[in-house]
């Protein structure tokens, strides 16, 4: 099946900095990746539609500017989590759609826990 | 926009019975339902999908039904193994909104040897 890699798998940083997420799809093209943040024990909240080429959609009250996702080709997104704050906190998984098959099927990352301290 | 509902958030049952996992949906829209299980720390692994066309599949010990007239969806895990332990997700998307998922709230299965 299709592989998509994420990195870094974990992150512990200080209130003030920003991380950097990537996701890549390693055998296939996706002109569409998604963005969830999913709290403990808890459902994936989609945050982002990230869209090769033109600027990501964002879910009602994600700030886009809190949340920056570049999307510069048919294999790699990235999310930057700007001026982190403990809140912040959580594990961020991203999705990509293979453009090849018909079906809708999303295949995960891995996820990153991010830990702000 | 869509809602998707899920039923139980938690279910324990004995190595070698069923389990059943039900959603419901709210956008009559929506035409792909695709079902997830994720183990702790480990990404989400689609384990089963259905498209509004079909009101049911089966693969090996595992099946969903879907009911688009009552808007909601089911899995059903036969001869349950210790290794079916994990959360599963339902999920409701379609086109228009870009192929987005939302997802259910999950649900806890705990297969006890």
């Amino acid at each position: 099946g299709a592989v998509v890699s994420q990195h870094p798998s974990r992150v512990i940083c200080k209130s003030g900095t920003s991380v950097k997420i990537e996701c890549r799809s390693l055998d296939f093209q996706a002109t569409t990746m998604f963005w969830y943040r999913q709290f403990p024990k808890q459902s994936l909240m989609l945050m982002a539609t990230s869209n090769e080429g033109s600027k990501a959609t964002y879910e009602q009250g994600v700030e886009k500017d809190k949340f920056l996702i570049n999307h510069a080709s048919l294999t790699l997104s990235t999310l930057t989590v700007t001026s982190a704050h403990p809140e912040d906190s959580s594990f961020y998984i991203c999705s990509a759609r293979d453009l090849s098959e018909a079906k809708n099927i999303q295949y995960f990352g891995a996820g990153t826990r991010l830990s702000v301290l | 926009g869509e809602n998707v509902e899920q039923h139980p958030s938690t279910l324990s049952v004995q190595e070698g019975d069923s389990a059943v996992i039900k959603c419901t949906y709210s956008d009559s829209a929506s035409n792909y339902f695709p079902w997830y299980k994720q183990e702790l720390g480990k990404r989400p692994q689609l384990i089963i999908d259905i498209r509004s066309n079909v009101g049911e599949k089966k693969d090996q010990r595992i099946a969903v039904t879907l009911n688009k007239t009552a808007k909601h969806f089911s899995l059903h895990i036969t001869e349950t193994q210790p290794e079916d332990s994990a959360v599963y997700f339902c999920a409701a998307s379609e086109a228009a909104a870009g192929n987005k998922l939302t997802f259910g709230g999950g649900t806890r299965v705990l297969v006890k040897p």
